[in-house]
């Protein structure tokens, strides 16, 4: 099982919107809306943004959100914030019953 | 509030078996409606899931295929823990080691991370 392709860094000045994106194949991303989002900030444990592509724990602020189009999840930070600096993963169960993670995404703020 | 409180050696010698120990609170491991998981993370591979185990009327579990000749994972049903082996490790199975229970199909519950290093 091949890992989740994601850009390595995306940046923004605070206020901004930057958009991730996750893509797969037809047996994870494409097959089932079981896509989720974690936020690392260094030194952190991985902490559950968005889970079933588009929703939001208890907590997260509403400018969080997820989507999906075929084998492509996308994870947009509106209104941008020095606090969202992070790693960024997304994750997929598969057709294997199994789970796969994203390669990670490196937001900055500038 | 479920806590995931890990244990276990942070040096490995290569060859040998890593062992780590997930002890659970605020949630049963033989729940129904969650599953347990082992990730691991090492800077050259990011985020990779190991394997879960999960209890639906019987022990169900699965494992990510690059490590299923290795890998164990078990529930300790007496002890409310869950257990990870890796067997016959390599330098290149230095990581910090989560344990993680899911809800729906998410890693909403983590534990603290332990890296664990193989050196002899």
């Amino acid at each position: 099982q091949s890992a989740l392709t994601q850009p390595p860094s995306v940046s923004g000045s605070p206020g901004q919107s930057v958009t991730i994106s996750c893509t797969g194949t037809s047996s994870d991303v494409g097959s089932y809306n079981r896509v989720s989002w974690y936020q690392q900030p260094p030194g952190t444990v991985p902490k559950l943004m968005i889970y079933e592509v588009s929703n939001r724990p208890s907590g997260v602020p509403d400018r969080f959100s997820g989507s999906k189009s075929g084998n492509t999840a996308s994870l947009t930070i509106s209104g941008l914030q020095a606090e969202d600096e992070a790693d960024y993963y997304c994750s997929s169960y598969t057709s294997s019953t199994t789970y796969v993670f994203g390669t990670g995404t490196k937001v900055t703020v500038l | 509030q479920v806590q995931l409180q890990q244990s276990g050696p942070g040096l490995v010698k290569p060859s040998q078996t890593l062992s780590l120990t997930c002890a659970i609170s605020g949630d049963s491991v033989s729940t129904n409606s969650a599953g347990w998981h082992w990730i691991r993370q090492s800077p050259s591979r990011g985020l990779e899931w190991l394997g879960r185990t999960y209890y639906r009327s019987k022990w169900y579990k699965d494992y990510a295929l690059s490590m299923k000749s290795r890998v164990t994972i078990s529930a300790d049903t007496s002890e409310n823990q869950l257990s990870l082996q890796l067997i016959s490790v390599t330098p290149e199975d230095t990581a910090v080691y989560y344990c993680a229970r899911n809800t729906g199909w998410a890693f909403g519950s983590w534990g603290q991370g332990t890296l664990v290093t193989v050196s002899s």
